[in-house]
């Protein structure tokens, strides 16, 4: 029952470096979504796709790029990370879009820290 | 554009009684569906319950029940005897095609 993967759990980045957060599904799902989650927050999306070969902008997508070459995966880059990047950050998926009764599954979050 | 609105940022609530945590939202889409999620102190999003926008009862699920108010654009989240487990921030959310989440609001159970 592996659900929603995220890996790393944790990642201490300096500023300017690259990284490459990975989130996995094995449920077959079409929609895959990304979160960010700063402190005393709500979640924010950032990308999200419904389906392999396509995604789309949410709220806060600026410094963040996404790719959706197969159903399971749906990595997010940052390029160059800066301190406003520091955040919890949660991969999400669904089978349908949710106005479907079809909850969010989530990840269990990658812990990030800028400095 | 969707929105939603948690207006109190935190709430608290004695062993035993029922708390009511409120949250409103905006959407221009006919057909849509609210959820509650709970996130405890460990960091890991529960599903609580969903509401779909033409269903017509309440949903309910255990001590949880969704007051759902659709010309009022509300989505109340009400807790039945709550326990010290509840303890936790509460996160209304909207999903069409994309899927938004309130502030959240933090309720404390007090024994």
């Amino acid at each position: 029952n592996a659900g929603v993967t995220q890996t790393p759990k944790f990642r201490i980045l300096k500023i300017g470096q690259s990284m490459t957060l990975q989130c996995t599904q094995d449920m077959n799902h079409n929609y895959m979504y990304w979160y960010r989650q700063d402190p005393g927050m709500g979640l924010k999306l950032i990308y999200y796709s419904v389906g392999a070969g396509i995604t789309d902008k949410g709220e806060v997508p600026n410094g963040y790029n996404v790719s959706r070459s197969t159903t399971e995966d749906f990595p997010l880059r940052l390029e160059l990370a800066a301190p406003s990047q520091t955040s919890v950050y949660f991969c999400a998926s669904s089978y349908h879009r949710s106005a479907t009764n079809e909850k969010l599954f989530f990840g269990s979050g990658t812990q990030l820290s800028v400095l | 554009a969707q929105k939603i609105t948690q207006t109190q940022p935190g709430m608290f609530v004695q062993e035993k009684e029922a708390v009511t945590l409120d949250c409103t939202y905006d959407t221009s889409d006919q057909s849509y569906g609210l959820f509650w999620y709970k996130q405890p102190s460990s960091g890991e999003m529960i599903f609580l319950i969903y509401q779909g926008s033409y269903d017509e009862q309440n949903a309910t699920e255990g001590r949880y029940s969704l007051n759902f108010q659709k010309a009022r654009k509300s989505a109340n989240l009400v807790i039945s005897a709550s326990q010290l487990g509840d303890s936790a921030m509460y996160f209304c959310a909207i999903g069409g095609n994309q899927f938004y989440f309130g502030t959240g609001t933090s309720l404390t159970v007090i024994p």
